[in-house]
Parts: C-alpha cells; structure tokens; sequence
C-alpha cells in the first residue's frame, strides 16, 4: 500500500511569494495534519482536517490555511512568505480525527520549503 | 496536554539494548503514550504506543509502570541504523486532536 506522499520534495520560493503542498493520505484515512519542522526542534501542529472539515488549528498567523478535498487529500497555502517559513512541512495522515487512531499517525517524507 | 521530559541525547554501541526514558508527570487518565522515531530529513515514523503495563512489537517494547508518570521504550540490540532523534508524546483521549512533539532525545550509536 502506498504511504503518505507530499509533493514537491523541495521548493525554493522568494519572500512575498505563496506557496501551495499537497498532501495524499493513506487509503482509508480520513484525517490529515500539518506540521511545519524547523532545523533541530519538534514537528509543530498547525491544522488537522477531518471528514473535510478544519477540526483543530495551531498558533500559526493567518497567512496560513488548508483544506481537504472530497477524497481527502489536503492543500496547505502559506501567502506573504517570509524568511522564517523555510522549513520541512510534514504532513500526518491517521484513521480518526482524535483518540489513539489519531496519535498513531503515518508521516510523508515532507517538503522542504526554502524562502530567500 | 502533559508535558513529557525526556533525555536531549543519548549514546550506545551496536548490539546494545537502548532504554530512553520520558517522564510525563500530568498524564491525564486518557492519554495514551506515543513513541515516534525521525530520521534526517524524513517525517516521523510511529514506533510504539501503549496505555499501561508493557506493550511489545516487534521493534521495540515500552513499559509503562502503574502510575503512568513516566514511560521506557526499549530498543533490544541496535544498529548504527537506529541513529535517530526518538520523541515521547502524550495523548490520543477524546480530546487530542494534535500530537505535541518535544525536543525528543538524539541516540547516536557507535560502531
């Protein structure tokens, strides 16, 4: 079976720019997250989407947004680029939008934004 | 959320047993405890999650005592492909809708 996949594995964009991932989850699973990785910390929570439907948001500016279409793939939009979005975007996809199907989570192998 | 504390690094040779212990003081009755291991430029690969007592599979085990403030993830005789960042992470009740990642804890294993 097919893991998670992201697409593009890199992009180089210039500050102001916008900036589209995309997300395929694993056949079956409904629920699709986003984190975005800096160089040496955690994966930080920045949406999850359940059933198509924005089910949990983190501390991310409004230049951030997402959605996920009817067979639950997902986009993730960042507008007005700045230096400090370079990072690795990571998208998760689990079984259920919450509890333990939730939490045992199946990662993609990211995108590597780089804003210059 | 519980906020877990685990190692910054660790150190082992090859074909050593690892034991990286989290401690998570303010588990909440329905979290769950959730072991992920990220290599270099790849998402997080989920390991191992469990609820209390001791769960195997078959790359690692975690034992969890009763009072759950603490958890061991135990990897039986690594190689130097094991070399990875291992994150703890607390929740998965009816409320989780995120996973919170620490800073987690570096093992670099040693020929």
């Amino acid at each position: 079976d097919a893991g998670v996949t992201q697409s593009p594995t890199h992009l180089i964009k210039t500050r102001g720019q916008q900036v589209t991932l995309r997300c395929s989850p694993i056949s079956g699973h409904k629920s699709v997250s986003w984190y975005q990785q800096v160089l040496g910390q955690g994966p930080q929570f920045i949406f999850q989407y359940y059933e198509k439907e924005e089910r949990g948001r983190g501390n991310f500016p409004d230049r951030f947004s997402a959605r996920q279409f009817p067979n639950y793939s997902s986009e993730l939009n960042v507008n007005a680029l700045l230096l400090g979005d370079s990072a690795l975007y990571l998208c998760a996809s689990s079984l259920e939008g919450q509890g333990p199907k939730h939490t045992e989570a199946f990662f993609g192998q990211g995108t590597r934004l780089t804003v210059v | 959320l519980a906020k877990t504390t685990q190692p910054i690094s660790m150190d082992s040779y090859e074909g050593q047993e690892v034991n990286i212990t989290c401690s998570h003081n303010n588990i909440a009755t329905n979290d769950y405890i959730t072991w992920y291991q990220q290599f270099p430029s790849q998402g997080p690969r989920f390991i191992i999650q469990g609820y209390k007592t001791k769960v195997t599979n078959e790359v690692a085990s975690l034992f969890i005592p009763a009072d759950r403030k603490s958890s061991t993830l135990s990897l039986p005789r690594v190689s130097l492909s094991d070399t990875a960042v291992y994150y703890c992470l607390v929740g998965g009740g009816a409320d989780t809708d995120k996973l919170i990642f620490g800073t987690g804890t570096r093992l670099q294993v040693f020929p």
